[in-house]
């Protein structure tokens, strides 16, 4: 039963135009909201996160925003970069939980 | 480089076979936890020991086990081995149960079932 949902296995970008990532969930239990990137051979590495208290998160080129009505949330990359090219994986938990929730994850490709 | 080490980057065996992974976590996190990721697939979650505890078991099967020693590195066991077993197996650690989530991977060991 997947929790989480990444829909679009793939997108592709040009560079400094802005790469938009999409996550769906069904848990309304879920409290926290992740994202990781990964690149090849090498373990995923955390990139921002947003608490369900909130509709938005920002760090620097990396704004995640979160409709809880909707449970959706979305990573927002702005301006892309060659080196953005990476999977990346949307998770979720609950407070009261421990193991975090992926989504099956997308691959970005931004292109000079 | 995340601190998390795990060995070995890759593995061949054979079905039937058993394997042990290993996993040291990041100097001073106390949590461990492991993660499958087959073809296609997210990242599933098998269990989490938190200073030598269980504290979490996900979707792991029952030929797999794991433990954490005194010295906080961790062992996945996998026994019996089946082609579907193939995966790349994730060790994470945190400092502490994680409330926010972040947590910290490996660079992963490549499971090959053959």
């Amino acid at each position: 039963d997947q929790q989480v949902k990444q829909n679009s296995p793939s997108l592709s970008v040009q560079e400094g135009r802005i790469s938009i990532l999409n996550c769906d969930y069904t848990n309304s239990m879920f409290d926290y909201f992740l994202w990781y990137k990964k690149y090849p051979a090498e373990g995923p590495t955390f990139l921002i996160s947003i608490s369900s208290i909130k509709d938005k998160n920002e760090d620097g080129r990396f704004t995640v925003f979160l409709n809880k009505s909707a449970k959706h949330l979305s990573l927002h990359i702005v301006p892309s970069q060659p080196g953005d090219s990476a999977v990346y994986f949307c998770a979720a938990k609950r407070n009261s939980g421990y193991a975090l929730n992926f989504g099956k994850g997308t691959s970005l490709l931004v292109t000079p | 480089d995340s601190g998390v080490t795990q060995t070995p980057k890759h593995l061949i065996t054979a079905t039937g076979q058993r394997v042990t992974l290993r996993c040291s976590p990041r100097s001073g996190d106390l949590s461990v936890y492991w993660y499958q990721q087959s073809l296609d697939q997210g990242l599933q979650f098998l269990i989490q020991y938190y200073n030598g505890e269980e504290r979490a078991k996900g979707n792991i099967l029952e030929r797999f086990s794991a433990q954490q020693f005194p010295d906080l590195h961790s062992e996945l066991n996998l026994s019996s081995l089946e082609l579907g077993d193939s995966a790349l197996y994730f060790c994470a650690s945190s400092v502490g149960s994680s409330v926010t989530g972040e947590l910290f991977f490996g660079e992963g060991s490549r499971l090959t079932v053959l």
